[in-house]
């Protein structure tokens, strides 16, 4: 099992509409999760952090938390074409020291 | 400002050249990174610094060597290099390198060994 599990993709939504991105997580120590852009051929850029159980909205952008179900998600609303990118999700935990990125998921805006 | 930056953009070099990538941040950040991606993966980390200290290295081979030479610039310097480690490193800082901390990273180099 990995530690850090996302769909490959590629997601394809509509322009318009929610596009809904999911991780799950191995280990119940983590403490803190990531959701990064990125373009192809681009550096990873920060969408959110959440530390704790529940939602954060900024924006568009709604990262949810359920550490008991050991899963995050990214909601991406009235999605756009610039939107079209693989986000990363990546969790931290301090017996590694360091972040576990997952290997991404591809999500496709259609016009 | 979250800036990171990283030079060059781009490197080909052959097997037997010995070159350098520079990382750089005026964050105040305490914690560095070096990351190697290839298409189509997740960033895989190779070494942290913090407080100017070498605290990881994720087992990488020694032809890759990092130098912290103050708490704002981060080298990596490159020897001997194969085919297969021609990827794209990213450099990313944080506040203090804890977990909860906010990794920012910079534009990558987009190495190209022959």
């Amino acid at each position: 099992q990995k530690e850090v599990e996302q769909n490959s993709g590629p997601l394809s939504v509509p322009e318009g509409a929610i596009a809904s991105l999911n991780c799950t997580y191995s280990d119940r120590g983590s403490q803190s999760f990531f959701w990064y852009r990125q373009y192809s051929g681009k550096s990873p850029e920060l969408i959110m952090f959440i530390y704790s159980n529940g939602d954060k909205e900024d924006g568009r952008f709604t990262a949810q938390l359920n550490k008991a179900s050991q899963y995050v998600s990214l909601l991406i609303r009235d999605s756009q074409p610039s939107d079209s990118a693989t986000y990363l999700c990546a969790v931290g935990r301090s017996s590694a020291s360091k972040i576990i990125f997952g290997s991404g998921t591809r999500l496709s805006i259609r016009p | 400002d979250t800036e990171v930056t990283q030079t060059p953009k781009h490197l080909v070099m052959g097997m037997t050249n010995k070159k350098s990538l520079k990382c750089e941040q005026h964050m105040g950040h305490r914690a560095m990174y070096w990351y190697k991606q290839k298409a189509k993966k997740p960033p895989e980390l190779m070494f942290v610094y913090s407080y100017e200290k070498l605290s990881i290295n994720e087992s990488v081979p020694s032809r890759f060597s990092p130098e912290c030479p103050n708490s704002s610039l981060l080298n990596l310097h490159l020897h001997a290099l194969q085919p297969e480690d021609s990827a794209l490193y990213l450099c990313a800082s944080s506040q203090d390198g804890t977990v909860t901390d906010t990794q920012y990273f910079g534009p990558g180099t987009r190495l190209t060994v022959l």
